[in-house]
């Protein structure tokens, strides 16, 4: 079945340093990537997206490109800052292999920024 | 707009109890999906509802039940609660059907449970 591997955590950064998250994925039909970030207490908002292949999806300096031939989906950004610490799920929603409205989750990356 | 809303924001139940969640959709979104989150499990897709219909569902056991009504709320049911349910759930709303699988859930900020 459809499912979605992203590196373990956590991942510990300075301020102003480069981040990147690795996400993969195996899937049935041709899904559509998201990244997904949640801080602690609060449900979870939407990053960024992609629909097809080498779509480029950002926001807020973050960037991710979705990439058919390495079926990966990896989060990048240039400069993160403190209020960047949180977790980061990758996900997909693959319409052939899981149905209607049905995200599938990676395990989550925890980034803790320091000043 | 107003985002997603769920009540109640937390609870704590005992075993072999009943507990009943509801979710308010984004106004004119009129699918919704719930999701429990768990530290061994992560996040994992419960069932997804439009129209009043169940449309998906996934590989949980029957004591999860749930609904939609005309007006797109939903609520979700755990019966006869076992202290494995303790989790974080969370409802998501999106505008359309979904059959592209392109659109964008937009999640609420859950329910914890904490079944004892």
């Amino acid at each position: 079945g459809d499912s979605v591997t992203q590196m373990e955590g956590p991942v510990t950064l300075s301020e102003e340093a480069f981040l990147t998250i690795n996400c993969t994925y195996t899937a049935t039909g041709y899904p559509s990537l998201f990244w997904y970030v949640q801080y602690p207490g609060e449900g979870l908002q939407l990053l960024l997206k992609a629909t097809k292949a080498d779509d480029k999806g950002s926001n807020k300096g973050f960037e991710a490109t979705y990439r058919k031939e390495t079926t990966s989906f990896h989060l990048e950004k240039g400069s993160v800052q403190v209020s960047d610490s949180a977790v980061y799920f990758c996900a997909l929603s693959d319409p052939l292999g899981g149905g209607y409205n049905k995200l599938i989750f990676g395990a989550g990356t925890r980034l803790a920024v320091h000043p | 707009k107003a985002g997603v809303t769920q009540t109640p924001r937390y609870l704590i139940k005992t075993r072999g109890q009943q507990v009943t969640l509801s979710c308010s959709p984004i106004s004119g979104h009129r699918s919704v999906s719930w999701y429990q989150q768990t530290p061994g499990q992560g996040l994992q897709f419960l069932f997804e509802y439009f129209s009043e219909t169940q449309r998906n569902k996934g590989n949980f056991p029957g004591r999860f039940s749930g609904r939609q009504f005309s007006n797109s709320r939903s609520e979700m049911n755990v019966s006869t609660l076992e202290l494995g349910d303790s989790a974080l759930y969370l409802c998501a709303s999106s505008s359309t059907s979904g059959g592209a699988g392109t659109d964008t859930q937009y999640f609420g900020p859950g329910t914890r449970l904490t079944v004892l």
